[in-house]
């Protein structure tokens, strides 16, 4: 049972233009969400996190986007550079307990010059 | 946020044999957890690992296949054992900084068994 989806496993899009990276989720006790880039062979950076209390967090270049009813979030990258081409992870967890992570299975973005 | 080291970065293992990976913080954290993303898959929770208690260990995963030991609050083991080519992995170690909850998990640059 895949609690987190990524539904789209590949991105292009053009530098400076907006990347927009989706995430579905089907747990509703999930009130934590957080977005990770990851590059081959090294661990996940993290890039930016929302809780369930709001719906846009917003952080330079980067806002993640909450919609609770839809079980949807989605994270836009603008504008979009050529260093965020990378796999990025959606990951969503219960804030209360041992906040495990939850991921899903990660969107390749390439930004095309 | 905090710096995780984790050793060795990478390695070939022969079949049949037992691995350590070692995570060291630069912090003193309380929860500390380890993932694996297996080849084309995403990140999968191993185990939590708390000091002073056992590892509390995931669906599919045991103790005999992956012991860990956490003897203080910066450093933490992970020992793959008796491996076999479905364990080419990279192994991640993770900590959440602070106490309360909400905090952001972080992640070391991972660990990559290749076992042949």
């Amino acid at each position: 049972d895949q609690q987190v989806k990524q539904n789209s496993p590949s991105l292009s899009v053009q530098e400076g233009r907006i990347s927009i990276l989706n995430c579905d989720y089907t747990n509703s006790m999930f009130d934590y969400f957080l977005w990770y880039k990851k590059y081959p062979a090294e661990g996940p950076t993290f890039l930016i996190s929302i809780s369930s209390i709001k719906d846009k967090n917003e952080d330079g270049r980067f806002t993640v986007f909450l919609n609770k009813s839809a079980k949807h979030l989605s994270l836009h990258i603008v504008p979009s550079q050529p260093g965020d081409s990378a796999v990025y992870f959606c990951a969503a967890s219960v804030m209360e307990g041992a906040q495990k992570l939850v991921f899903g299975q990660g969107t390749r973005l390439t930004i095309n010059p | 946020s905090a710096v995780i080291s984790q050793k060795p970065s990478r390695d070939i293992c022969q079949r049949g044999t037992s691995l350590t990976i070692q995570c060291q913080v630069d912090s003193q954290v309380t929860m500390m957890f380890w993932y694996r993303q297996q080849p084309g898959q995403s990140l999968t929770l191993i185990a939590t690992a708390n000091q002073g208690s056992e590892a509390t260990y995931e669906s599919g995963f045991v103790i005999d296949k992956f012991p860990i030991s956490r003897p203080n609050l910066t450093f933490s083991t992970l020992t793959v054992s008796n491996m076999s080519p479905e364990d080419s992995s990279i192994y991640l170690c993770s900590v959440r900084t602070g106490e309360t909850s909400g905090n952001t998990i972080y992640f070391g640059e991972g660990s990559w068994l290749t076992v042949v």
